[in-house]
C-alpha cells in the first residue's frame, strides 16, 4: 500500500508541450521534495518544500514549477518540454526538513519525443 | 560548499566476497548526519543506514558503516556479498539540506 502516490507512472510527451506530474503523500509529513534521475546523471535534487513553502531550488530552468495546493500535495509542472527532460521524476517526503530520512514514491518515467 | 564524494562509479564483485563502498564528505557543519540509500533496479531509493555519532558502527540488513569525523568518511561495508545486493548505492550528507554523492553501482556476480 504505497504511502506516496505519483501519477502517472509513465508519461510520453511531445517536444514543446506541457505536463504536470502529480504527487500525494499520506505519511503526515511536513516536507516534500522532487528529484530527477536520468541515464546520464545520478539522482539530482530539484526542489524542497516545507509546510507548503519553497525552501530550496536547485533547478536552473524556470520551465520547472512546483505547485503545492495542499500540505500533502506537491505537483511538478514542466513547460516547453525538451528531449533532455526525459527522466524518472521522484517525489519524496520526510517528517520535517532536516536530518530526517526520505521516503520516495515509485517515480514518474517521462519520455519526451 | 558542502559535498559528498563517492569515488567508485562501478564496483563488480563475486558473490561471497566483502563489499566496501567509499564515501567521503566535506562540510563546515560540525554535526553532520550521514546516510546510505540503496536503489534496486526499477525501484525508488530507500534508506539503508543513517548515522550522526562519531566512531559508532551502524548496522542494517547485513551492511554496516562507521562515521569517522576525523577523516570525513562514512564507508559502507558488508562481510559477504549476495546477488541481491546488486543495486545503486548513494551516500548523502545532511546539513538541513541533503547533499547526495554521485552513486556507486554495485554488481554482484555468481
Amino acid at each position: 500500500d504505497p504511502k506516496i502516490i505519483q501519477k502517472p507512472k509513465y508519461l510520453v510527451a511531445v517536444t514543446g508541450s506541457e505536463k504536470i506530474l502529480i504527487c500525494e503523500q499520506y505519511l503526515g509529513h511536513n516536507a516534500m521534495y522532487w528529484y530527477r534521475q536520468s541515464a546520464k546523471k545520478p539522482l539530482e535534487f530539484m526542489f524542497s518544500y516545507s509546510y507548503q513553502k519553497l525552501m530550496d531550488n536547485q533547478t536552473a530552468s524556470s520551465r520547472f514549477q512546483p505547485q503545492s495546493s495542499k500540505k500533502n500535495h506537491l505537483d511538478l509542472q514542466i513547460t516547453a518540454l525538451k528531449p533532455d527532460d526525459s527522466a524518472t521524476y521522484f517525489c519524496a517526503s520526510s517528517q520535517d526538513r532536516g536530518h530526517e530520512r526520505l521516503f520516495f514514491g515509485h517515480g514518474t518515467k517521462l519520455s519526451v519525443l | 560548499g558542502d559535498s559528498v564524494t563517492q569515488t567508485e562509479g562501478l564496483v563488480t564483485l563475486t558473490e561471497g566476497l566483502p563489499v566496501m563502498l567509499n564515501c567521503t564528505y566535506q562540510t563546515i557543519y560540525s554535526n553532520p548526519f550521514l546516510f546510505w540509500y540503496v536503489q534496486h533496479l526499477n525501484e525508488s531509493p530507500r534508506l539503508l543506514l543513517k548515522s550522526f555519532t562519531d566512531n559508532k558502527r551502524t548496522e542494517h540488513q547485513g551492511f554496516h558503516a562507521t562515521l569517522h569525523k576525523s577523516s570525513s568518511s562514512f564507508h559502507l561495508q558488508k562481510s559477504s556479498a549476495q546477488l541481491s545486493d546488486s543495486a545503486l548505492y548513494y551516500c548523502a550528507l545532511s546539513n538541513y539540506q541533503l547533499i547526495w554523492g554521485s552513486g556507486t553501482k554495485l554488481i554482484i556476480k555468481p
